[in-house]
């Protein structure tokens, strides 16, 4: 295991619901990210966080806000989905933010109907 | 924007055979190039990199070589074992005022016993 967990690991939502994707890093990392993998599509990188800040927002619509709560734990606030946002979500943790060793989590396949 | 194109899009060669996967990237800035392996159901996993100062790096079975000049750099895969089936993913990364990553779409791997 790399020492980064993410929960849930499946999440099935309605457009209309509002849920939370979790990531925690066991590595002592002070800089996580949020990336979107979809289907035959590079990853794209939505969030960085440095020391708790968030320090990029990749053009991201605001039906996710990423919350970092201390340098462990990172969320993914979820809300008005699109089908299209259906993808699974990686998180990641790095030494620094300009570390470039990043190590990911399992991911979250998220199915939005 | 930077773009990586990650070609072929899928590979199968024979258990003990040799595999190459390569990457062009277009930002003469970006100056790290790590490869990532995704095995089903989990997350990428940082497999071997190499900085834009060094033209080759390996690692037992598997090797990166870098073209500056060129911008393209490859995945050398050595006497392949169908544990190396998976999906491998190239990224260029460009540090500075903040960091830059953009990955490639992905090479399907398949080693054929």
């Amino acid at each position: 295991e790399t020492g980064v967990t993410q929960t849930p690991r499946h999440l099935v939502m309605g457009m209309t619901n509002k849920k939370s994707l979790k990531c925690e890093q066991h590595l002592g990392h002070n800089a996580m990210y949020w990336y979107k993998q979809s289907a035959k599509k590079p990853l794209e990188l939505m969030f960085v966080y440095s020391l708790e800040e968030r320090v990029e927002n990749n053009s991201v619509p605001s039906r996710f806000s990423p919350e970092c709560p201390n340098s462990s734990h990172l969320f993914l606030h979820l809300h008005t989905l699109q089908p299209e946002d259906s993808a699974l979500y990686l998180c990641a943790s790095s030494q620094e933010r300009g570390a470039y060793e990043q190590y990911f989590g399992p991911g979250t396949r998220l199915t939005v109907t | 924007g930077e773009n990586v194109e990650q070609h072929p899009s899928t590979l199968s060669v024979q258990e003990g055979d040799s595999a190459v996967i390569k990457c062009t990237y277009s930002d003469s800035a970006s100056n790290y190039f790590p490869w990532y392996k995704q095995e089903l159901g989990k997350g990428p996993q940082l497999i071997i990199d190499i900085r834009s100062n060094v033209g080759e790096k390996k690692d037992q079975r598997i090797a990166v070589t870098l073209n500056k000049t060129a911008k393209h750099f490859s995945l050398h895969i050595t006497e392949t074992q169908p544990e190396d089936s998976a999906v491998y993913f190239c990224a260029a990364f460009r540090s500075g005022g903040y960091q830059k990553v953009t990955f490639g779409t992905g090479t399907k791997l398949q080693v054929i016993p």
